[in-house]
């Protein structure tokens, strides 16, 4: 079964801490992206990477860097955190030819304190 | 990019046809439309996509007007278990460098 992994499902850290959130995808995808979800502002795009070693900034990449050094990997970072930072994260990942759409991982619940 | 607009919440029952529809008036010549389900706390799924008429599979429809200025997610027969957050999405699915954005979706409650 194929599928995109978030290391960690809740993740709870302090203001100030340098965050790192991991996703893997096994289907050798060639695009990335990380969203987070918010209650009543639906899913907002962060980055995406079409390639390795490649990023693009989404609608609200501000506070947030990416790392794309292997295909199956791209980490979101957050380097320093901020409680408005407190979200759910979804990682997604799709081939080049996107008519089959993006498979989603299950997020990272991530508590800002 | 092409933005969408969906009703925020619809309420069915058990065993019928539901139809959610989406307005996407300044869809480009190049767009596709997908539509994705969220479970709570779990990542989106994709459901379907289309381009123009009609598409079909094993869990929806998709119907598109000939100007493709909306579209609606068919969904027969309904459960307990499509109760769900149901998107619509727009966008060039092959350009490389684009983006897919999502909408704020419609949360579907089935009751029994």
């Amino acid at each position: 079964d194929v599928k995109v992994t978030q290391s960690s499902r809740y993740l709870v850290k302090r203001t100030g801490e340098k965050v790192f959130l991991e996703c893997v995808q096994d289907m050798d995808h060639e695009n990335m992206f990380w969203y987070r979800q918010d209650p009543g502002l639906g899913l907002r795009l962060i980055y995406f990477s079409y390639d390795v070693k490649m990023k693009e900034k989404g609608d609200i990449p501000e506070g947030y860097s990416v790392s794309r050094e292997k295909k199956e990997r791209f980490s979101l970072i957050l380097e320093s955190a901020s409680t408005n930072q407190t979200s759910m994260y979804l990682c997604a990942s799709s081939p080049r030819n996107r008519g089959r759409g993006y498979t989603f991982g299950s997020g990272t619940r991530l508590t800002v304190v | 990019l092409a933005k969408t607009t969906q009703p925020i919440s619809m309420d069915s029952y058990e065993g019928q046809e539901v139809n959610i529809t989406c307005s996407h008036n300044n869809i480009a010549t190049n767009d596709y439309i997908t539509w994705y389900q969220q479970f709570p706390s779990q990542g989106p799924r994709f459901i379907i996509q289309g381009y123009k008429t009609k598409v079909t599979n094993e869990v929806a429809s998709l119907f598109i007007p000939a100007d493709r200025k909306s579209s609606t997610l068919s969904l027969p027969r309904v459960s307990l278990s499509d109760t769900a957050v149901y998107y619509c999405l727009v966008g060039d699915i092959y350009n490389q460098g684009g983006k897919l954005i999502f909408g704020q979706g419609t949360e579907l409650s089935v009751k029994p």
